[in-house]
């Protein structure tokens, strides 16, 4: 079964760090291209982040540009997101997918249960 | 980036009403469009890729059409377990951007 499991969340003040981790299993880890996606409490989804295959192309939305830090390790099937200077507004559960790339375009498939992450003093 | 705004933002319907939510891109897209049902506490999960492809075990009664910047996702006979936020997601450009999402609520 191919199957996605966030863990590190918790609660942090202002300024603190995070590391969040995504145990891979079920599936070749390292062929895929893997996101890690975010929802407020109460609000929509916002893409975080993009590391390919190999890690060696990355993107991040502006929101996170220069604090986050998208990373993997194909030995061990973990995709990692280190969150610091974390804000308030960085509150979230933070959701872990899997990036398929077909001929019909890209999709995120499966998703993680998610892990919180609470930024509060 | 482009920008994804979908239509209605909240609806109520009954078990048996047929559905039709809207997404519209800011520039064209093609058919790179996906679409997500999110239940309350639990994670995303896709319904449809390309635009009108259904997903491996996803019920018939979904269905998705459109392409450039146009797209609608229809549920032809809503069901108990359909209640849900449906969100779309364009994947032809970096950033991936979520539509803000459409509950369906139980009239």
């Amino acid at each position: 079964e191919v199957q996605l499991v966030e863990s590190g969340g918790g609660l942090v003040q202002p300024g603190g760090s995070l590391r969040l981790s995504c145990a891979a299993s079920g599936f070749t880890f390292s062929n895929y291209e893997m996101n890690w996606v975010r929802q407020a409490p109460g609000k929509g989804l916002e893409w975080v982040s993009y590391i390919s295959s190999s890690g060696t192309t990355i993107y991040y939305a502006d929101s996170v540009k220069g604090r986050f830090t998208i990373s993997r390790d194909n030995t061990k099937n973990s995709l990692y997101l280190q969150m610091n200077s974390l804000r308030a507004e960085d509150t979230a559960v933070y959701y872990c997918a899997r990036e398929i790339d077909r001929g019909r375009g890209r999709w995120f498939d499966p998703w993680g249960q998610g892990t919180l992450a609470t930024v509060s003093s | 980036d482009i920008q994804m705004t979908q239509s209605p933002s909240s609806l109520s319907a009954s078990v048996g009403d047929r559905v039709t939510i809207t997404c519209r891109a800011s520039q064209s897209i093609s058919s790179y469009l996906n679409w997500y049902q999110q239940k309350p506490g639990k994670a995303p999960k896709l319904l449809i890729y390309g635009a009108s492809t259904l997903e491996s075990g996803v019920p018939s009664r979904f269905s998705g059409s459109g392409s450039g910047t146009d797209f609608t996702l229809t549920i032809s006979s809503l069901q108990p377990e359909d209640f849900a936020t449906y969100y779309c997601q364009q994947s032809y450009s970096t950033p991936r951007t979520f539509g803000q999402g459409t509950k369906v609520e139980i009239k």
